[in-house]
């Protein structure tokens, strides 16, 4: 079965740092784009950034360039999104999200469960 | 960027009725070469990640009812539901990926009235 799971909920305060994973089964997770998607508590969803791990190819959006950093390991099938100094409105859900083709940024048809982020003092 | 805009922002429609919602993106998401739009549909309901439904526009993911379909093309969109059921209230939003960073809508929210 192909499958993200993604990383447990996590509380933080204010400046602290954190890195959260989406680790990908089923499929061959070097050929596979995968995305971060956050979702503000009772809002939308927002395309944050994607990465390819087969060579580490990595987009942002103009929105969370510089405010974040995308990584992927392919030896252990796992893509990362981390954050070096947490604000208060960093506190949503964020999801990372696979492409349904290889090597093609397209529709997302598998999506992680969602991982909690709550920053708080 | 382009920017995606979806209406209306919630819709309450009687079980059986037809439920429609439009989405415009601000340049085209038709790519000329393959005459295909790069636009998707997903449905979100509470405490759960999105889920794909229509890709290519019109395109139907495998396993979604034939009661959802999708249609438009260049920069105007609809998504239809041709007899709403229960388990249809969610959030649906529209997407393009035509290019990075591949942007949604606001999200619509449809209820039943």
């Amino acid at each position: 079965e192909v499958q993200l799971v993604q990383s447990g909920a996590g509380v933080k305060k204010p400046g602290e740092s954190l890195k959260i994973s989406c680790k990908g089964s089923g499929y061959s997770f070097t050929n596979y784009w995968i995305a971060w998607v956050r979702q503000m508590p009772g809002k939308g969803l927002e395309w944050m950034g994607i990465i390819f791990p087969g060579d580490s190819d990595t987009r942002y959006s103009p929105s969370f360039q510089g405010q974040v950093t995308i990584s992927a390991d392919k030896s252990i099938s796992t893509a990362y999104l981390q954050w070096s100094s947490l604000k208060a409105s960093d506190t949503a859900m964020y999801y990372c999200a696979r492409p349904s083709t290889t090597g093609t940024i397209d529709a997302f048809d598998i999506w992680g469960q969602g991982t909690m982020v709550t920053v708080s003092s | 960027d382009i920017v995606m805009t979806q209406s209306p922002d919630s819709l309450a429609v009687s079980l059986g009725e037809r439920a429609t919602i439009n989405c415009k993106s601000s340049q085209s998401v038709l790519y000329s070469s393959s005459n295909k739009n790069y636009l998707a549909w997903y449905q979100q309901k509470p405490g759960q990640p999105p889920k794909l439904l229509i890709y290519w526009a019109s395109t139907r993911e495998s396993g979604v009812p034939d009661r959802f379909s999708g249609s438009g093309s260049g920069t105007d969109f609809t998504l239809t539901i041709s007899s709403l059921q229960a388990e249809d209230v969610a959030v649906y939003y529209c997407q393009q990926y035509y290019s990075s960073p591949g942007s949604f809508g606001q999200g619509t929210k449809l209820e039943i009235k």
